[in-house]
Order: C-alpha cells, then sequence, then structure tokens
C-alpha cells in the first residue's frame, strides 16, 4: 500500500529565514504531487503541482518555491520567510489518470513565523 | 472556473439527529466530487466520492446536476462525527494533472 510522510510536524523560524519542507511518498511510482496551505475559514488552497520529476506548476504568486528532484519526493521551499507565510502546509498524492483521483495527504506541517 | 460553496462554516446538532453538509459546486463540465474528512488530530481523509455510490460510515452523497449540489447526509448523527468536511470538485486540467477544488469546509459538533 502506499504513504505519505511529511516532515517536520511543527517548525518555528524567525522571519528572513530560509524553509525547507519535505514530503516523500511509497508505495508507488510517478504519482502526482501537491502542495496546499490550510487555513481556518478558508479551505484548502492548492500552491503547487507536479505530473514529474523536474516539473512544477504555480498555482498562486507567492514568497515559496518547490521541487521535484527525484520521483517520490516533494519539497516547498522559501529563501526569506514572511509572516504571512504562517500556516499549515499540507502535501498530497494522486495516480494519476483523467478522471476521479482523489487526492491522499500526509499530516501536514505547522509553519510559524516569528 | 470551478468553485466549491459550502454555505456553513460550522454545524451543530444532537446525537441521533439527521445530519445534511450542504456543498455546491460551479462548473462547466462533468463534475466529479468527493467528501474529504479531518477528525480532530488526523489527517485530511477521502470520506467518499460521487462516483462510487456508497455509503461510509453511514453517510451517502448524491449528486444532483440540476441543483448542482453535492449534499452529505446521515440519517442519525454519533459523537464520532465531530470533525471538519471537505467538498471537493475534481477536474482534469491536462498534461496529466487532475485537480481538486476545495470548499472551505463545515465543521460539525455532534452535541451529546
Amino acid at each position: 500500500s502506499q504513504t505519505i510522510h511529511q516532515w517536520p510536524a511543527t517548525l518555528v523560524q524567525p522571519v528572513g529565514s530560509p524553509l525547507s519542507l519535505e514530503c516523500t511518498v511509497e508505495g508507488t511510482s510517478n504519482p502526482n504531487l501537491y502542495w496546499y496551505r490550510q487555513a481556518a475559514g478558508r479551505g484548502l488552497q492548492l500552491l503547487f503541482y507536479s505530473v514529474g520529476i523536474g516539473q512544477i506548476s504555480s498555482e498562486v504568486p507567492q514568497n515559496l518555491s518547490a521541487s521535484r528532484p527525484q520521483d517520490r519526493q516533494f519539497i516547498l521551499s522559501s529563501k526569506k520567510l514572511l509572516l504571512s507565510d504562517s500556516g499549515f502546509y499540507l502535501c498530497a498524492w494522486s495516480f494519476k489518470g483523467k478522471s476521479n483521483q482523489p487526492q491522499h495527504f500526509g499530516d501536514g506541517t505547522r509553519l510559524s513565523i516569528l | 472556473a470551478q468553485r466549491v460553496t459550502q454555505p456553513e462554516k460550522l454545524l451543530s446538532v444532537f446525537k441521533g439527529a439527521p445530519v445534511e453538509l450542504k456543498c455546491n459546486y460551479s462548473y462547466s463540465g462533468s463534475p466529479e466530487l468527493f467528501w474529504y474528512v479531518q477528525y480532530s488530530r488526523q489527517r485530511l481523509q477521502l470520506l467518499l466520492r460521487h462516483i462510487s455510490r456508497e455509503s461510509i460510515k453511514g453517510f451517502t452523497a448524491d449528486l444532483n446536476k440540476g441543483e448542482t449540489s453535492f449534499h452529505l447526509k446521515k440519517p442519525f448523527a454519533q459523537e464520532e462525527d465531530s470533525a471538519m468536511y471537505y467538498c471537493a470538485l475534481g477536474v482534469y486540467s491536462g498534461a496529466g494533472s487532475y485537480q481538486l477544488t476545495f470548499g472551505k469546509g463545515t465543521k460539525l459538533s455532534v452535541i451529546p
């Protein structure tokens, strides 16, 4: 069966510091990968998605970037964090397909910027 | 562009009472709808999808294309149903990418 791991679970960073959140998937190959931000009362906002190694699509302009250096590894980064980057970040994966493809989520990372 | 609306941020019901979590969507194509649930201290997980036409934990949801709705229902609420519920619309956007658009979520609180 497939599993998804996301770390760290919580992170406290000062403003202006860099960021690296990691997500890995096991038990499948060539999955679609996604980064979301979840905010209370605002639902899930898709930040980035990837259909393959080195292929990143950004949904919203922001201070963050994503990379996929390996098939089952997805990284969310920032060179300089802003206070507004605080939030709860979720990684997800799905099989490829044109229809009825649910996404499977990790445990999330709570990011606090001081 | 597609949109998913969950009009209630919070829904409180008594144990044993019926539950209906509302979800409306806007999409010009053929819709594919999902319900996700997030229990306290657990990860967001798939509850059910319209194509499966199944009942999960006593919950059902029927796609009504005329009303563009996919409401989640359960005849008798249980305390363990208390959670955050998200409705999502799936769309194939080409080049191998299938994306979900989520509603803002409804927090269900079942009162003992």
